[in-house]
C-alpha cells in the first residue's frame, strides 16, 4: 500500500542545532507539503513544492527550508532551531490536478531545548 | 488574518445525538472545502468534501453543508459515536483544489456515551 513516512517521530535538540526531518511517499504524488501544528493555531503551511526542482514558502516558512531532488521526498530542514519551532511538524502529499486532498503523515514531534 | 475560522475549540455531545461543528472563512475565492479529523499522536486523516457548486454533500453519518452568501460551512455527524471524538479541522482552497490547504484552528469533539 501507498504510504507517506516521516522521520525521526520525535526529536529533542538545542537551540542553534541543524535538524533535518525525513518525509517519504509512496503515492508518487508531485505535491508535497510541510505543515507544524501548535496550540491555539491549528495547522499552518511552512513550505510546499509542486514537483522535482520545485519549492515555495508558506504562511511561516521564516527559519525552515527543504529541497525537492526527487518526487518520494521533501526533507524541512530548521537551519539553527530555536525554541518557537518546538512543535508537531506534519508532512502531506496531494495528487497534482486533484482536489487537492492531502495525504497525511504521523507527524515528527521537535522539542527544542 | 485569519482566512479559515473555527470559533468553538472544543464541543461535548452524548452518543447518539448530532454533533455540529462550524466553520467560517473569508476569502470569496476559496471554492473546495474539507473537514480532516486527527486522533492523537496520528495524523489528520480526510473525511469529507464540498464544491463551492454544490451546497451538501453526504457520505454515511457525515454531511457537509455550504453557505456561499454567508462563507460558512458545517459539517453535521448523525448519530454521534464515542469514536467520532477527536480534533476536526475545517479547510479551503482556491481553484478546485489548485493551491495549498489553508486550515483552521480546530474543533475538538467529545462524545460521551
Amino acid at each position: 500500500d501507498a504510504e507517506i513516512t516521516q522521520s525521526p517521530r520525535h526529536k529533542i535538540t538545542e537551540t542553534g542545532r541543524q535538524v533535518t526531518l525525513a518525509c517519504h511517499q509512496t503515492w508518487n504524488h508531485n505535491n508535497m507539503f510541510w505543515y507544524r501544528q501548535d496550540l491555539g493555531h491549528g495547522l499552518r503551511l511552512i513550505h510546499y513544492s509542486y514537483g522535482v526542482q520545485d519549492t515555495n514558502k508558506g504562511e511561516v516558512s521564516d527559519g525552515y527550508s527543504v529541497s525537492r531532488s526527487n518526487t518520494e521526498d521533501l526533507p524541512l530542514t530548521l537551519e539553527s532551531a530555536a525554541s518557537s519551532q518546538t512543535s508537531v511538524y506534519f508532512c502531506a502529499s496531494s495528487e497534482s490536478g486533484g482536489t487537492g486532498e492531502l495525504f497525511f503523515g504521523e507527524g515528527s514531534r521537535l522539542t527544542v531545548l | 488574518d485569519q482566512q479559515v475560522k473555527q470559533n468553538s475549540p472544543s464541543l461535548s455531545v452524548q452518543e447518539g445525538r448530532i454533533s455540529i461543528l462550524n466553520c467560517d472563512y473569508t476569502n470569496s475565492m476559496f471554492d473546495y472545502f474539507l473537514w480532516y479529523k486527527k486522533y492523537p499522536a496520528e495524523g489528520p486523516t480526510f473525511l469529507i468534501s464540498i464544491s463551492s457548486i454544490k451546497d451538501k454533500n453526504e457520505d454515511g453519518r457525515f454531511t457537509v453543508f455550504l453557505n456561499k452568501s454567508a462563507k460558512h460551512l458545517s459539517l453535521h455527524i448523525v448519530p454521534s459515536q464515542p469514536g467520532d471524538s477527536a480534533v476536526y479541522f475545517c479547510a479551503a482552497s482556491e481553484y478546485s483544489g489548485n493551491t495549498p490547504l489553508v486550515f483552521g484552528k480546530g474543533t475538538r469533539l467529545s462524545v460521551i456515551a
